[in-house]
């Protein structure tokens, strides 16, 4: 059984601060790593992916993967109250041609003023 | 910008009756879902969709579910005889192409499934 386990939070932090989100997995084999952002009653949204070991930046998100520890994060700097929402981590294995994502139960997130 | 969207948005059914969730992917993708949600749990991948034909399905889509693209517009998902845990929002979502290459999918506003 393949689990992506995360914290439920929430996660309160003050705005400006730096949110640091975890995500660890259980399957060895995976290879692509997804970060979405989910509002109450909405969609889930693509926040970022990353493939390789390391660090990969996008503005104020910056994923970071360390599959030997077989974990991922997520850090938000400068965060606003427009970023409380549940983050979700989405891992996949990418072995033997499957695509088929494992979501984590997400953590939520509270930025408050 | 364009946008997947899905009908209805809620859908309330009583058990072992049949419902028809609808998808409208965005027009120039050619990679199709569908997720569901159960209320507080986790997104759950159900099936994919490519070329006309499922890709991959989890262990979840068993022969209650099935899958269509019976225009080049739509995408449908039936359930054919609902039961009480199949009630979830039910994601739909359209990629240009795999993820692996870089593609995102983007995911519709869903549909809210209630069986009584």
């Amino acid at each position: 059984q393949k689990e992506v386990e995360q914290n439920s939070g929430p996660l309160s932090v003050p705005e400006g601060a730096i949110a640091s989100l975890n995500c660890t997995y259980s399957d060895r084999g995976s290879q692509s790593f997804f970060w979405y952002r989910q509002y109450s009653g909405k969609s889930p949204e693509l926040i970022m992916f990353i493939y390789s070991n390391g660090d990969k930046e996008d503005g104020r998100f910056t994923a970071q993967l360390n599959k030997a520890s077989q974990y991922v994060s997520l850090l938000i700097r400068d965060s606003q109250p427009s970023d409380s929402a549940t983050y979700l981590c989405a891992v996949r294995p990418e072995s033997g041609g499957s695509y088929i994502p494992t979501f984590g139960r997400g953590t939520s997130l509270i930025v408050h003023p | 910008e364009p946008e997947v969207t899905q009908t209805p948005s809620h859908q309330v059914t009583q058990m072992g009756q049949e419902v028809i969730l609808r998808c409208v992917p965005i027009s120039n993708h050619l990679y199709f879902y569908w997720y569901r949600q159960i209320l507080g749990q986790k997104v759950e991948f159900l099936v994919s969709f490519y070329n006309n034909e499922i890709s991959e399905k989890s262990e979840i889509f068993d022969d209650q579910f099935s899958v269509e693209r019976p225009d080049g517009s739509n995408f449908t998902l039936k359930i054919r005889s609902t039961k009480l845990e199949d009630s979830a929002m039910y994601f739909c979502a359209s990629a240009a192409g795999l993820e692996a290459l870089g593609e995102t999918q983007y995911f519709g506003p869903g549909t809210r499934l209630l069986v009584l």
